[in-house]
C-alpha cells in the first residue's frame, strides 16, 4: 500500500528552527509537496521538490532524497503564526496525491 | 478575487437529509477536485474532474455525486446525509492536469459538513 509518515505533533520556540519530517512509500515518485494548513482554513501550497537536494525559500526549505524516500521541511526564525499544520503530499505513478496526515506544529513564546 | 470559493462554509443538516455544496474557480484552471477531510485530518480525494470529465472517481459511496456545469465549476451533491459524512469538504482546483505534468492545486476555504 502506499504510505506517507510524518510526526502528529511538534513544539518549538519562537525564533527557533524547527524540521519536520516525512517518509513515504509510494507506488511510483513524480514530486513531493509541502503545504500549510492554519486551523480552520484551507491547505495553502509551499514547495515543491522533485529532483534531490535542498531547496530555499526565504524562511522555509525543502529537502528530498528519492533514494531514501525522505523529505523535511526546515523552518527558520519561527514566528508565532506559523502555527500551523505541515501537510507531506506526494505525487504517485499515475500522478495522484496521496496525502499524509499532517504535522501540528505549536510555536510557543 | 477569491480564487477558489465554496459556499456553504458550514452546513448543519438532520440525517436522511439531501444537500449540495458548490465550488466554483475563476483561476482558467482545467481541473477540479473534491477532497474530504476527516477528524484525523487526513486528506482524502474524492473526485477530479477535468474539464468537465471525470477522471478520479475514488471508492466513494454513490450517494456522493459530482456535477459540473462547466470547468469553473464543480458541485457535489450527497444523499442521505449519514452520520459518518461529518467531516470539512475541500475543493480544488489546477492547471491543465496532463500526463507528464504536475501542478499546484489551490484549495477553496472548505465546507465544514455536521451531520446531526
Amino acid at each position: 500500500g502506499q504510505n506517507i509518515d510524518q510526526p502528529t505533533e511538534m513544539t518549538a520556540t519562537e525564533g527557533a528552527i524547527v524540521q519536520i519530517n516525512c517518509t513515504y512509500q509510494t507506488s511510483g515518485f513524480n514530486g513531493l509537496f509541502w503545504y500549510q494548513q492554519h486551523a480552520g482554513e484551507a491547505p495553502t501550497f509551499l514547495s515543491y521538490n522533485v529532483l534531490d537536494g535542498l531547496e530555499e525559500k526565504g524562511r522555509f526549505s525543502s529537502f528530498l532524497s528519492r533514494s531514501k524516500g525522505y523529505s523535511y521541511l526546515l523552518l527558520k526564525e519561527l514566528q508565532m503564526k506559523d502555527s500551523a499544520s505541515y501537510l507531506c503530499a506526494v505525487v504517485d505513478s499515475n500522478y495522484q496525491l496521496i496525502w499524509g496526515a499532517g504535522t501540528k506544529l505549536i510555536i510557543k513564546p | 478575487d477569491t480564487a477558489v470559493s465554496q459556499t456553504p462554509k458550514y452546513l448543519v443538516t438532520q440525517m436522511g437529509n439531501d444537500k449540495s455544496i458548490k465550488c466554483e474557480q475563476n483561476l482558467g484552471h482545467d481541473t477540479m477536485y473534491w477532497y474530504k477531510q476527516d477528524s484525523k485530518k487526513f486528506l482524502k480525494i474524492m473526485f477530479s474532474y477535468n474539464n468537465k470529465e471525470l477522471i478520479i472517481n475514488e471508492t466513494v459511496p454513490n450517494r456522493f455525486s459530482p456535477k459540473s456545469p462547466d470547468k469553473a465549476h464543480l458541485n457535489l451533491h450527497i444523499n442521505s446525509l449519514e452520520l459518518g459524512d461529518s467531516a470539512v469538504y475541500f475543493c480544488a482546483s489546477s492547471p491543465l492536469s496532463l500526463a507528464g505534468d504536475v501542478e499546484t492545486q489551490y484549495f477553496g476555504p472548505g465546507t465544514r459538513l455536521l451531520v446531526l
